[in-house]
């Protein structure tokens, strides 16, 4: 299997541009995580998916952030109308449904820059 | 919040020596794991170790191990004979019956030759 993948590694966007991260879990993986890391927060936890259900999205910061997942070998995360202070590496990451103490297996991330 | 908390921002070892890194966590759920992941200038997160709460044992991988400690709700990660390649960011991580996964903020880790 490939891993996760996201797409695109790297993004460079100006202030008010839409941004849509992608994400392709692991076939077989019921779970989808998308995180968030900066230096000052750590990762933080925006959203997670349990077959393609959103179950908890309480970490999303604002409603300028939304999160799809239209089916199980895709999501995407949305940040429109993009700021510097969303400038990040965001993370997406796939586990298992049915085995509570399997890891997730994480993507390689998308560091965004916001100017 | 249930929250995991490193209070340890940097840590440095000399190379072939041992280092704890400390983790502590809150949780009001009886069944849970804990998990240890390793985050080199890469940036790709890498699975270390994992510990099943209901397990008394402490879980072993060559050569980390974890010293968990239930009661005081405490999950140290151990490396013995450090190599210069585990020189990275260290997270803890805590996934509940509610199947969130939450990270600490992370401790960083120099190995010095």
């Amino acid at each position: 299997d490939a891993g996760v993948i996201q797409s695109p590694r790297h993004e460079v966007t100006e202030m008010g541009q839409e941004v849509t991260l992608r994400c392709k879990p692991i076939s077989g993986h019921n779970s989808l995580f998308w995180y968030r890391q900066t230096m000052m927060r750590g990762l933080e936890l925006l959203i997670y998916f349990n077959n393609n259900v959103p179950i908890d999205d309480s970490g999303m910061p604002e409603d300028r952030f939304s999160a799809k997942m239209p089916n199980a070998s895709f999501s995407t995360l949305k940040i429109q109308p993009s700021e510097p202070r969303d400038s990040a590496v965001y993370f997406c990451a796939s586990s298992p449904w049915d085995r509570a103490n399997t890891e997730a297996f994480f993507g390689q991330g998308t560091r965004l820059t916001v100017v | 919040a249930q929250t995991v908390t490193q209070s340890q921002p940097e840590m440095s070892v000399q190379e072939a020596e041992t280092v704890t890194l400390s983790c502590t966590y809150d949780t009001s759920e009886s069944d849970y794991y804990l998990f240890w992941y390793k985050q080199p200038p890469s940036r790709q997160m890498i699975l270390v170790i994992r510990q099943e709460a209901y397990k008394q044992q402490n879980a072993t991988e060559n050569r980390f191990s974890v010293n968990f400690q239930k009661a005081a709700k405490s999950f140290s990660l151990k490396i013995s004979d450090s190599q210069l390649g585990d020189a990275a960011m260290y997270f803890c991580a805590r996934r509940g019956g509610s199947e969130k996964l939450v990270f600490g903020k992370g401790t960083k880790l120099t190995v010095n030759p």
